[in-house]
């Protein structure tokens, strides 16, 4: 059974600091995926992470893959309130890609002013 | 182009009733999915289905049906609920591959008393 655990599960960050959440999951995968979540509302889709060593940058996050030490790290760099948010990992073991995702728990990033 | 669409926002049942939670995309995409989020958990994979008269269980089934009669819908059905299914359900949906992430539509939240 695929694990896939996240933490920090809470952050609490004052904007302008830099932090890594961290994704470890238990099974051989070469595709994951990071979502935000706003409280009360759906996942929009970060990034995709195909192979092993993939790094994916959007303004102030950026997150890589090691498929060999099954991990996956979300950077946040000069935090901004905006970047409040519940960020989720979750890890692709299907055949055929995208059918069967196993998320983590989330890690809940506050940002304080 | 509406992405993925869910009814009802919002749903309060009695325990024992039956619905239909109804989910349908307009992208033309082969995969759809039905994933439950509970409060402090990720989302868990209730069934799926990777083209029209294809489903199959995911992690959480019992309790719940799903047919795919056409591309665009995937109706979630609850038996006779129970307490337990109280949740957030959310329906997602994706091109195969894996290569691009899973849309998810606004979510249903639902009750059973």
């Amino acid at each position: 059974e695929l694990k896939v655990e996240q933490n920090p599960l809470f952050l609490s960050m004052q904007e302008g600091k830099n932090y890594t959440i961290y994704c470890n999951y238990s099974t051989t995968s070469d595709r994951l995926y990071w979502y935000r979540q706003d409280p009360g509302k759906s996942l929009e889709s970060l990034f995709v992470l195909l192979s092993n060593g993939a790094v994916k940058q959007e303004g102030r996050l950026m997150a890589s893959l090691d498929t060999k030490a099954r991990l996956s790290t979300l950077h946040i760099t000069a935090a901004v309130h905006d970047l409040s948010a519940t960020y989720f990992c979750a890890v692709d073991l299907s055949n055929f890609g995208n059918e069967k995702l196993t998320f983590g728990t989330g890690t809940r990033l506050t940002i304080i002013p | 182009n509406a992405g993925v669409t869910q009814t009802p926002k919002f749903q309060v049942l009695k325990t024992g009733q039956s619905m239909t939670l109804q989910c349908a995309q307009d992208m033309n995409h082969e995969y759809m999915s039905w994933y439950r989020q509970d409060p402090g958990m990720g989302l868990r994979l209730i069934h799926y289905s990777v083209g029209a008269g294809i489903t199959d269980q995911g992690e959480v089934p019992n309790g719940y049906n799903v047919s795919r009669s056409t591309t665009e819908d995937f109706p979630l059905r609850l038996l006779s609920a129970a307490p337990s299914q109280t949740s957030v359900y959310f329906c997602a949906s994706s091109y195969s591959g894996g290569v691009q992430p899973q849309h998810f539509g606004d979510g249903t939240r639902l009750s059973i008393l």
